[in-house]
Order: structure tokens, then C-alpha cells, then sequence
């Protein structure tokens, strides 16, 4: 089993705030996918990151996977209310397919 | 924008009952997965589905479960005799491809709860 864990799990700031939340694992994984999950609902992707060191950016969001495919982070510049949610991040080892979750961080941005 | 979308919303069924569960995966991918969200846990994966076939399954999936792709549309978990700790969020994911590249789609999920 690959585990992931995602740090802090729960994280309540000010709209305009910034913020970085963590996916740590001892083993490599070929793929990372960053997801939102609202309650109740299903995981909506965000991203994929793939090479190590890889950035991409999404409008105020940056992802960044670690250069030995083990880590990666999420930073979010100047937070708005719309972006509370559940974040969690999937990675995919070397099975076929199959993605590992970490449990996620619980981000409130409160107005 | 393409989506995979997933019958019932809530299912309540009781303990000893089967249940099926549907999903219409995005229509032109070809790999289909089940993972389930206890409350408050992870979500873990279930099995994945390709070319009419279990491709990879955890140890979750036991004899209880079992998948099938009916048509060209629909993808269904069935849950032959569940149990109080099935209750859960199942979600239905597909992809176009395998490979690094590739992504996973997620549909709304279906909330099991078993009384």
C-alpha cells in the first residue's frame, strides 16, 4: 500500500491570505492529481502533475511535484471564499491505474 | 463539458439486501473505476475495469462485489449481500486512456446507507 498524507488537515484563514497545503509519501509515484471535493459530491481534478519538479499553474494556484516524485504541494496566492473546499491529492504508483488518496485538507476562507 | 454521472443519489437498503449501483462513464473512455468514501475517511480504491474485465482489484473487493459493463453505456457495482459497513459514498471514475498521462473523472457519487 502507498500511502499518502496530507498536511494540515484542517486550515481556516482570511479572504486574501495565502496558503500551501502538503502530499507526503515515502514512495515514488509516476503521477500526482490534485482534486476539490465539495460535500457530498464527487472529486473534481484540478491537476496532473508528472515529471519531478514539475510547476503549473492554474490562475491563483500552483502545483508543484517534488523532484523525486514523492511529494508536492498546492499554494493558493490572495484565497477567496470560493476556493473552501476539500482538497486531496491522488497519486498513481506503478499498478494499472489505481490512485492512492491522502485524506485531504479541509481549507475555509472566510470573507 | 463531458460527464460521468451516477444512479441513484441514495440508495437506503438493509443489511442482508443486494444493491446495484449505476454509472454512465464519459463516453468515449475506455477505463473504468469504483472507489468508495467512508465518512469522514479516505477514499479507497475498488476495482478498475477495462475491455470487459477486472483489470486490478483491492482488498476490499471481495466475493460480495462484482462489476459489469451490461452495454456500451452503462457500468454497474453490485453489492450482492450488504452489510452495515458498506455504508458509504461510491464513486464511479473513467478515463480515456492508461499511462502516466492519464486522468481520472469522477462522477457525483452515489450515498449507500445500509440500516
Amino acid at each position: 500500500t502507498q500511502l499518502l498524507e496530507q498536511s494540515p488537515q484542517f486550515l481556516s484563514i482570511q479572504e486574501g491570505e495565502n496558503l500551501t497545503v502538503y502530499c507526503n509519501s515515502s514512495s515514488v509515484f509516476s503521477s500526482l492529481q490534485w482534486y476539490r471535493q465539495e460535500p457530498g459530491e464527487g472529486p473534481v481534478l484540478l491537476v496532473t502533475v508528472v515529471t519531478g519538479g514539475e510547476v503549473k499553474k492554474l490562475k491563483r494556484l500552483t502545483f508543484q511535484f517534488g523532484d523525486a516524485r514523492k511529494d508536492s504541494s498546492l499554494h493558493i496566492t490572495a484565497a477567496q471564499p470560493g476556493d473552501t473546499g476539500l482538497y486531496l491529492c491522488g497519486g498513481r504508483g506503478s499498478t494499472l491505474g489505481r490512485l492512492y488518496f491522502g485524506r485531504g485538507t479541509q481549507l475555509t476562507v472566510w470573507p | 463539458e463531458p460527464e460521468v454521472t451516477q444512479t441513484p443519489s441514495h440508495q437506503v437498503t438493509q443489511m442482508g439486501q443486494e444493491v446495484i449501483l449505476r454509472c454512465v462513464p464519459i463516453s468515449n473512455h475506455l477505463y473504468f473505476y469504483w472507489y468508495r468514501q467512508i465518512l469522514g475517511q479516505k477514499v479507497e480504491f475498488l476495482v478498475s475495469f477495462y475491455n470487459n474485465e477486472i483489470s486490478e482489484k483491492s482488498e476490499i473487493f471481495d466475493d460480495q462485489f462484482s462489476v459489469e459493463r451490461p452495454d456500451g453505456s452503462n457500468f454497474t457495482l453490485k453489492i450482492r449481500s450488504t452489510k452495515l459497513e458498506d455504508s458509504a459514498m461510491y464513486f464511479c471514475a473513467s478515463s480515456p486512456r492508461q499511462g502516466t498521462l492519464y486522468e481520472q473523472y469522477f462522477g457525483p457519487g452515489t450515498r449507500l446507507t445500509v440500516t
